[in-house]
């Protein structure tokens, strides 16, 4: 069975700091990765994903992720945070040998002062 | 082009009463999900469905079906319901039924379902 994890249930940064989002996984074989953001009463926005290839993913909005297979992990960065960036952040995930359902982590709230 | 939509947005239904909650993809998707996102949780996974077929089902009681139509819209039933099954359910569209594939999922706003 696969697991995300979100080690942090908020994250704080004044705006114009580095912004970064932990998550760890675990899954059998190779994963599929994902971010989502979601914003008060809406649905779920794809930031970025990990399929294969280059270990750094850049997305939506100038976030970033680093796959990292020997620590199972897959942090969201960005250099440099907006107040708008001030939402609920998902990890996923999804093996490549079931690849059809994303399994998510409980979700990090962000909040950006300014 | 309209994204993922959801019908309806928000319902109130009564313990033990059936409900029914659509999902229109975009158009030319031919993959609809459907996820339940109870109250300070990540979404869970309940059914995929693809070309009108069941493809996956989640850990979920038999009170929850759906179905696809020809149009690839879909409907998600659930019936006896339960305090527990307050939720936002989403649904999710895309092109093929993987989730690595290039085009990947695109999710609706949800319909949130409050029963009492």
């Amino acid at each position: 069975a696969q697991s995300v994890a979100q080690p942090e249930d908020q994250v704080n940064v004044a705006e114009g700091n580095p912004l970064t989002v932990k998550c760890t996984y675990s899954v059998s074989g190779n994963p599929y990765l994902f971010w989502y953001v979601q914003y008060p009463n809406r649905g779920l926005q794809f930031l970025l994903k990990y399929i294969t290839g280059d270990n750094l993913v850049k997305g939506s909005y100038g976030f970033e992720a680093e796959f990292n297979k020997s620590q199972t992990s897959f942090h969201l960065k960005k250099p440099s945070a907006l107040v708008s960036d001030s939402a609920l952040y998902f990890c996923a995930v999804s093996p490549r040998s079931n690849d059809y359902k994303l399994s998510f982590g409980a979700g990090t709230t962000v909040t950006v002062r300014a | 082009d309209a994204g993922v939509t959801q019908s309806p947005t928000h319902l109130i239904k009564t313990r033990g009463q059936h409900v029914t909650l659509r999902c229109s993809p975009i158009s030319g998707h031919k993959s609809v999900s459907w996820y339940q996102q109870v109250l300070g949780q990540g979404p869970q996974f309940i059914f995929q469905y693809y070309e009108k077929e069941e493809r996956g089902r989640g850990n979920f009681p038999d009170r929850f079906s759906a179905r696809q139509f020809p149009n690839y819209s879909s409907e998600l039933n659930v019936n006896a319901l339960l305090l527990g099954d307050s939720a936002l359910y989403l649904c999710a569209s895309s092109f093929d039924y993987v989730t690595g594939d290039n085009y990947g999922y695109t999710f609706g706003s949800g319909t949130r379902l409050t029963v009492v």
